[in-house]
């Protein structure tokens, strides 16, 4: 089946410091992925998305690269502010499914 | 900009209560979701409708879960009796195609 792998956390970092979490994944079709951001006592909120392979999602300076050579989806930031705090979780949804399947989450630390 | 709604934010209740929790899906949209994390489990799917349509409810404890979309602007979901080990938050999503968007949750401790 399906799964998505997503590093451990918490990761620590001062802020604008550069950020790299790491997502792979495992589908049987060509998966839509995406990195969804879930901020202390609130719900999910879509950071990006890509739909196909080498397409990049960004937003809010958050960047990620569909790679299917390496089944990888990496969200990257290149400056880190203390208001990124929050934990950050990997999906993937398999061609004509819209259920998603989740990482783990990754708790993100920064300090002033 | 369209949110999903879920009420209530907050809920406290004894062992034993029936908890409903109510979800309004983002106009337009054709797909629900219903989510429970903890910290032990992480997020779980429970359940998911489209087009008011149950399509998979196995995530759920069917003894005393159930969910249902009485109409297209509301999704329930009900526990009958709550336990303790029920206390979590659930999320609820609405999608079209395969992007979802969730509400703010609803926090319940059963005590």
């Amino acid at each position: 089946g399906d799964s998505v792998t997503q590093m451990e956390g918490p990761v620590t970092l001062s802020e604008e410091a550069f950020l790299t979490i790491n997502c792979t994944y495992t589908a049987t079709g060509y998966p839509s992925l995406f990195w969804y951001v879930q901020y202390p006592g609130e719900g999910l909120q879509l950071l990006l998305k890509a739909t196909k392979a080498d397409d990049k999602g960004s937003n809010k300076g958050f960047e990620a690269t569909y790679r299917k050579e390496t089944t990888s989806f990496h969200l990257e930031k290149g400056s880190v502010q203390v208001s990124d705090s929050a934990v950050y979780f990997c999906a993937l949804s398999d061609q004509g499914y819209s259920t998603l399947t989740f990482g783990k989450g990754t708790m993100l630390l920064v300090s002033p | 900009d369209a949110r999903v709604t879920q009420t209530p934010r907050h809920k406290v209740t004894e062992m034993g209560q029936e908890v409903t929790m109510r979800c309004q899906p983002i106009l337009g949209h054709n797909t629900v979701f219903w989510y429970r994390q903890t910290m032990m489990q992480g997020l779980e799917l429970l359940a998911y409708f489209r087009n008011r349509a149950p399509l998979d409810d196995s995530g759920m404890p069917k003894d005393r879960f159930s969910a249902e979309m009485p109409d297209a602007t509301l999704a329930t979901l009900k526990i009958q009796p709550s336990e303790p080990r029920d206390s979590a938050v659930y999320f609820c999503a609405s999608g079209l195609l395969e992007t979802q968007y969730f509400g703010p949750g609803t926090r319940l401790l059963v005590l």
